[in-house]
């Protein structure tokens, strides 16, 4: 399996662009998650779907952000407008999730977003 | 609400001695606990995890991890660290998958 799938790796815009990431999780993972890590903040979880379905994006900054999932095998995180306080590394991983367990998840390598 | 500590942003060893990563947690009842390491420019790789059962648990690369109830902490430990051992360690606490709490993280530099 070639794992947890981002692109763009890097991506240099400048402010009030759109920018949108791209995911693709590992086959037969039902589980979907969306991560922005910074210095200041760490690792901030912001989205996170269930068979597709939003469960919790309470983690999403504000309405410049927005996720969607159309299917199990993609998923994109969108900014519009950006700004230069969104730059950072964003990660999606996946996991499979079974009843009221949770399991290990599979981080991609990330996306290196700089907003100038 | 629930909270993870590392209460170590930089931890140096000598290659071939041993090591510990230091994490607690502030949560009731039973949670899941995780490690995850990340290596530069790399998403984070899952090292080892406890659920339920025997407090010491065997990981990837060597690593092992305790989990004291009483003290609400979860060490990542290795008898002989190496250099490639060297990266950005992260615990990680949850009941399920929308309230994981990843840790701030520590940086293991192991020295030849």
């Amino acid at each position: 399996d070639a794992g947890v799938i981002q692109s763009p790796r890097h991506e240099v815009t400048e402010m009030g662009q759109e920018v949108t990431l791209r995911c693709k999780p590992i086959s037969g993972h039902n589980s979907l998650f969306w991560y922005r890590q910074t210095m200041m903040r760490g690792l901030e979880l912001l989205i996170y779907f269930n068979n597709n379905v939003p469960i919790d994006d309470s983690g999403m900054p504000e309405d410049r952000f927005s996720a969607k999932m159309p299917n199990a095998s993609f998923s994109t995180l969108k900014i519009q407008p950006s700004e230069p306080r969104d730059s950072a590394v964003y990660f999606c991983a996946s996991s499979w999730t079974s009843g009221s367990g949770i399991y290990e998840q599979y981080f991609g390598p990330g996306t290196r977003l700089t907003v100038t | 609400a629930q909270s993870v500590a590392q209460p170590e942003d930089q931890v140096n060893v000598a290659e071939g001695n041993p090591l510990t990563v230091k994490c607690t947690y502030s949560v009731s009842g039973n949670p899941y606990l995780f490690w995850y390491v990340q290596y530069p420019n790399r998403g984070l790789q899952f090292l080892l995890k406890y659920i339920t059962g025997d407090n010491l648990v065997k990981g990837s690369y060597g690593f092992e991890a305790e989990f004291n109830k009483s003290q609400t902490s979860f060490h990542l430990k290795k008898p002989s660290a190496l250099v490639s051992d060297s990266a950005l360690y992260f615990c990680a606490v949850g009941y399920n998958n929308n309230d994981m709490r990843f840790g701030a993280g520590t940086r293991l530099t192991v020295k030849p």
